[in-house]
């Protein structure tokens, strides 16, 4: 089965780090670009991060950068996101998503990252 | 950073057709923008439903359709039914495909 699966999420301070991670299962990991997207509570996507096939080129969204950093393990099928100075603004539900270059097409179920005293 | 806009709600009619649209900051919406659709229903993840202005997943329901109108982009759904009332997001591109912004959103209510 065709899979991603997020983990990491968790209640942490402000000012804190946190490390999520998402598996890969079903696919060729190494041939696709890969991404992660956010969603505050009761609002909307936004696009956070995205990273190259072989980990060359990534790009944040201009209130992480600094922040936080995409990175993979093609060994191990696992996409991360490294995030650091955690602001409560960083509070919501992380997805992590294949693509882009090729279609965006397969989401993980999400895990939820909690920025609180 | 581009900012991307949608309609923050819209109502149809079972049976009815509606357009959703997409419209960029930075000007007109073009195919170069690859415009995605996506929906997302309460508690659940994001499904991408169209990709590149108008193509379809194996999972997209025929009634979903999208085109490029007036400068923006559009998702239109033709027999609405009441299992489309959900939460639906345009993301475009920029930057050569590098950097992407989300919309804000259009909730469909079909009553």
């Amino acid at each position: 089965e065709v899979l991603l699966v997020e983990s990491g999420g968790d209640l942490v301070q402000p000012g804190g780090s946190l490390r999520l991670s998402c598996a890969a299962s079903g696919f060729t990991f190494s041939d696709f670009w890969l991404s992660w997207v956010r969603q505050a509570p009761g609002k909307g996507l936004e696009w956070v991060a995205n990273i190259k096939q072989d980990g060359s080129e990534k790009y944040y969204v201009d209130s992480v950068k600094g922040r936080f950093t995409i990175s993979r393990d093609n060994a191990k099928n696992s996409l991360y996101l490294q995030m650091n100075s955690l602001r409560a603004e960083d509070t919501g539900v992380y997805y992590c998503a294949r693509g882009p270059f090729t279609v965006i097409d397969l989401w993980g179920q999400g895990t939820l990252v909690t920025v609180s005293s | 950073q581009a900012v991307v806009t949608q309609e923050p709600s819209l109502t149809v009619s079972p049976g009815g057709t509606v357009t959703l649209t997409c419209g960029s900051s930075t000007g007109a919406v073009t195919s170069g923008h690859y415009p995605y659709w996506l929906q997302q229903k309460p508690g659940q993840a994001p499904r991408t439903l169209i990709y590149d202005t108008g193509n379809k997943l194996s999972w997209t329901p025929a009634r979903f359709s999208g085109s490029l109108l007036g400068g923006k982009a559009a998702l239109t759904l033709s027999g609405a039914q009441t299992e489309d009332e959900a939460e639906y997001y345009c993301l475009l591109s920029y930057s050569g495909a590098r950097l992407w912004v989300f919309g804000g959103g259009t909730k469909l209510t079909v009553l």
